[in-house]
């Protein structure tokens, strides 16, 4: 079945680095980009941005420009989603997300489906 | 950046009660609209796309309407496995941005 499995969860301290990875199993993983979202604890859902799986291009959030790399391993269909210089207020779950629909170089919008059980980054001095 | 608005941020209601939760969008968004609900320590899961098509294996008493700016989200017959949060998302433009989110709690 299609899925998405995230690595653990991480802690990390102020000014430090946290690399989190996605590995899609169940579909072929150029069809698709990965999207990131983060939830800070009792919070909603914020859009981190997405990466193209089959050109590499990206579109990140406006707030993250920056401090937040996204990659992909094509060869073991993995995503990858770093963040530095790691502030407190990054302590979230960080999901990622299956989307959009791309052929041919062409995305068109899509839902996202599935998403990864989340990785929880917690930011700590 | 397009900005989604959900009422109301919280509802309280009883099993088998019909309940409806709003989404607007700063500008129109067309149809490309989907809802999700999430429980605790939980992956948000699909419910709702292109503002009205039902995902496979969603139950049939959620369904979802509208379009441009103003969307839906009803649920026919609560069931108490409803009691969750529910966040519209739009994916027209290349941000995406997701409302704020709407906690559903037993009356």
């Amino acid at each position: 079945q299609v899925q998405l499995v995230q690595s653990g969860a991480e802690v990390k301290k102020p000014g430090a680095s946290v690399k989190v990875s996605c590995k899609a199993s169940g579909y072929t993983f150029t069809n698709y980009g990965i999207n990131w979202v983060r939830q800070a604890p009792g919070q909603g859902l914020e859009w981190m941005g997405w990466i193209s799986t089959y050109t590499g291009n990206t579109n990140y959030a406006q707030k993250l420009q920056g401090r937040v790399t996204m990659t992909t391993d094509t060869s073991t269909s993995t995503a990858y989603m770093e963040l530095r210089r790691l502030r407190s207020d990054d302590t979230a779950v960080y999901y990622c997300a299956r989307a959009p629909y791309c052929t041919g170089g062409v995305c068109f919008p899509s839902r996202f489906d599935p998403w990864g059980q989340g990785t929880l980054v917690t930011v700590s001095s | 950046d397009i900005q989604m608005t959900q009422s109301p941020s919280t509802l309280s209601a009883s099993v088998g009660d019909r309940v409806t939760i709003t989404c607007r969008a700063s500008q129109s968004i067309s149809s490309w609209l989907a809802w999700y609900q999430q429980k605790p320590g939980k992956a948000p899961n699909l419910l709702i796309y292109k503002a009205s098509s039902l995902e496979s294996g969603v139950p049939s008493r959620f369904s979802g309407s509208g379009s441009g700016t103003e969307f839906t989200l009803t649920i026919s017959s609560l069931q108490p496995d409803d009691f969750a949060t529910y966040y519209c998302q739009q994916y027209n433009s290349s941000s995406i941005t997701f409302g704020q989110g709407t906690r559903l709690e037993i009356k």
